[in-house]
């Protein structure tokens, strides 16, 4: 089955500990995008990558890492979380950069 | 810079009757236009998309939406709304080039029934 998958799904944690959260498509496809929610703010993009080790800011980047080694592959890295970062997050991947699929969202809270 | 405005952060329509969620955008050249849908708890959901061609474009579950340029609206229409379309609804913008998506910040529907 086509699909995004993110892990986890839920993630409770403190201020300054770093954490990752895991993106993986099995659609072979090009782009890769991470967005935020937030309630009255719709989805902001984070990072965005074209290929492999090819990547940009989005709208949203302060705060954040990300890294393509592997074209299925596209981790979000909180070096140091902050309660502003609470938020649902989405990967969200794209053959030609236009039409995006979404991965079901990683919940976080950062108190 | 492109933006996408949705004027109607909630709606309540009853079931049976029809639906119109407005979108307007602002970019300088022919835009992707799209509408996604959001259930509960889930993630988004592609509904339907333009990018070029006939301005009336079909989307699943029913519904349509119709692009005008000279008033830089993209709005989402359905007939007839059954009590599970209760969802929010989101319409972006893109520039074709970097994977990137501008969304708008969301329309909640309510269905009565």
């Amino acid at each position: 089955e086509a699909q995004v998958t993110q892990n986890p799904r839920y993630l409770i944690t403190v201020t300054g500990k770093k954490l990752t959260v895991t993106c993986s498509q099995n659609m072979n496809h090009e782009y890769m995008s991470w967005y935020r929610q937030d309630p009255g703010l719709g989805l902001r993009q984070i990072y965005y990558s074209m290929n492999v080790e090819v990547t940009d800011k989005g709208d949203v980047p302060e705060g954040y890492k990300v890294s393509r080694k592997e074209k299925r592959n596209f981790p979000l890295i909180l070096e140091s979380p902050s309660p502003n970062q609470t938020s649902l997050y989405f990967c969200a991947s794209s053959p030609t950069g236009e039409t995006q699929y979404f991965g079901p969202g990683t919940r976080l809270l950062v108190l | 810079a492109q933006s996408v405005t949705q004027p109607d952060i909630h709606i309540t329509v009853s079931e049976g009757a029809s639906l119109e969620l407005r979108c307007n955008y602002s970019y300088g050249a022919t835009p992707y236009l799209f509408w996604y849908v959001q259930s509960p708890g889930q993630g988004l959901q592609l509904l339907l998309k333009y990018f070029s061609g006939d301005t009336l474009v079909q989307g699943i579950k029913g519904f349509e939406a119709e692009f005008k340029r000279s008033q830089s609206s993209f709005n989402l229409r359905k007939p007839s709304v059954h009590w599970s379309d209760a969802a929010e609804y989101f319409c972006a913008v893109g520039t074709g080039t970097a994977s990137k998506l501008t969304f708008g910040t969301g329309t909640r529907l309510q269905v009565t029934l």
